[in-house]
């Protein structure tokens, strides 16, 4: 039920893409984005509604495809200050069962 | 506007102790939830309030209690620490309905519990 993220963990070098996949094995409606940086709170990136929507925030984009069960976010042209731990949380069809996966941590290096 | 606040910080317990963990906020949300996170494990739901005046069980609600107090404040407690509690624990409001509704959630800065 907990949505699976790939990759675990990832490094990159500033100015260098990256892409984090979030899949469920359920029919999803929503899909949330939140980044934890160490020792602090998980924030709101965005949320993506039943659709196919793709958002954007800042150089930070997130697409959902709701066939396939999944989201990704795009972080292009990385910066220091986008080093940390990103989650999704998925919600199902239902509208009952909420769950965050496991995070990818990522770490930008100049 | 503070947001999010949650009391204490941190805290340690022994085994069997009891304590209540503070969460308050003052955007003038309905609803509000306790989370765990544990490393490797994400963030897992204990329980959430919707609206005042309700609250329901979330993934992990074995060994915790909550109370709505009023629509400030949201308080969970450990009746009876056990050492598989140790964690760090977040609270969250959002503008309404359950968890991964079409608002986003806010966080408080967390709490970091040890049980020996």
């Amino acid at each position: 039920q907990q949505p699976v993220q790939s990759p675990q963990a990832v490094i990159l070098r500033e100015g260098e893409d990256a892409v984090i996949n979030c899949s469920s094995s359920k029919a999803l409606y929503s899909v949330h984005w939140y980044r934890q940086k160490h020792g602090e709170a998980p924030v709101f990136l965005m949320i993506l509604l039943k659709g196919g929507e793709q958002k954007g925030h800042e150089k930070i984009s997130a697409s959902f495809n709701e066939k396939k069960q999944q989201s990704s976010l795009y972080l292009t042209a990385s910066q220091l200050s986008y080093s940390g731990t990103y989650f999704c949380g998925t919600l199902d069809n239902t509208g009952n069962q909420f769950y965050f996966g496991t995070g990818t941590s990522l770490t930008v290096i100049p | 506007n503070a947001g999010v606040t949650q009391t204490p910080k941190f805290q340690v317990l022994k085994t069997g102790q009891s304590m209540t963990l503070q969460c308050a906020q003052d955007m003038n949300h309905n609803s509000m939830y306790w989370y765990r996170q544990d490393p490797g494990m994400g963030l897992r739901l204990i329980y959430y309030s919707a609206s005042e005046g309700t609250t329901d069980k979330g993934e992990v609600p074995n060994g915790y209690n909550v109370s709505r107090l009023n629509k400030r404040e949201f308080s969970l407690r450990l009746e009876s620490a056990a050492p598989s509690q140790t964690s760090v624990y977040f609270c969250a409001s959002s503008q309404q309905g359950s968890p991964g509704s079409s608002y986003e959630q806010y966080f408080g800065p967390g709490t970091r519990l040890t049980v020996t």
